[in-house]
């Protein structure tokens, strides 16, 4: 079955404990990118990556890191946790940079990661 | 930078009616698409319909269609024949399509609830 899969499903950690959350796809697709999801803002990209060893910042990166040294992972990680980093986070990909180039080629998630940091 | 507005927090339709849901968007990019995600209580992201910028006519799936109003950068959501099992959060996405990345932004969600 096509998806992708995100562990921990949920997380309560304490402040600067690092932690990694990891995102995994079986869909051979290129592009791989982290979102958080909080109350009133919907989600916003945290960072993306366009292939094996190419990844930069979305638009909310600080306090995060990730790594892409396989294509099927993508793992978010946060060094030293806050919490304001408290929040859903989902794990995405897609077939092509571009996200959609025809009919079924979109964007799949995660399940997501419910992340508490006291 | 694009932006998507939903100006509808919340929303309440009886099953069996009709309710659309609003958003409006900005971009400079003539080639893009638009999408409408379901969340249901489980949270999975559940993509509902989609339309491309390009294509004039109102994409359509099954009680789901969309009034894309490209001059007015408006894309709501009609769902006709509302189910209970439609009751969720609902966020309208852009992405332009050129460049060397994409992303989605994401509207800030309306929270439809669907009442017997």
């Amino acid at each position: 079955e096509a998806q992708v899969t995100q562990n921990p499903r949920y997380l309560i950690t304490v402040t600067g404990k690092k932690l990694t959350v990891t995102c995994s796809q079986n869909m051979n697709h290129e592009y791989m990118s982290w979102y958080r999801q909080d109350p009133g803002l919907g989600l916003r990209q945290i960072y993306y990556s366009m292939n094996v060893e190419v990844t930069d910042k979305g638009d909310v990166p600080e306090g995060y890191k990730v790594s892409r040294k396989e294509k099927r992972n993508f793992p978010l990680i946060l060094e030293s946790p806050s919490p304001n980093q408290t929040s859903l986070y989902f794990c995405a990909s897609s077939l092509s940079i571009f996200l959609v180039t025809a009919q079924g080629d979109e964007q799949f998630f995660g399940p997501g990661t419910r992340l508490t940091v006291l | 930078a694009q932006t998507v507005t939903q100006s509808q927090p919340e929303m309440s339709v009886q099953e069996a009616e009709t309710v659309t849901l609003s958003c409006t968007y900005d971009t400079s990019e003539n080639n893009y698409y638009l999408f409408w995600y379901k969340q249901p209580p489980s949270r999975q992201m559940i993509l509902v319909i989609r339309q491309e910028a390009y294509k004039q006519q109102n994409a359509t799936e099954n009680r789901f269609s969309v009034n894309f109003q490209k001059a007015a950068k408006s894309f709501s959501l009609k769902i006709s024949d509302s189910q209970l099992g439609d009751t969720a959060m609902y966020f309208c996405a852009f992405t332009e399509t050129t460049g060397t990345a994409s992303k989605l932004t994401f509207g800030t969600g309306t929270r439809l609830q669907v009442t017997l």
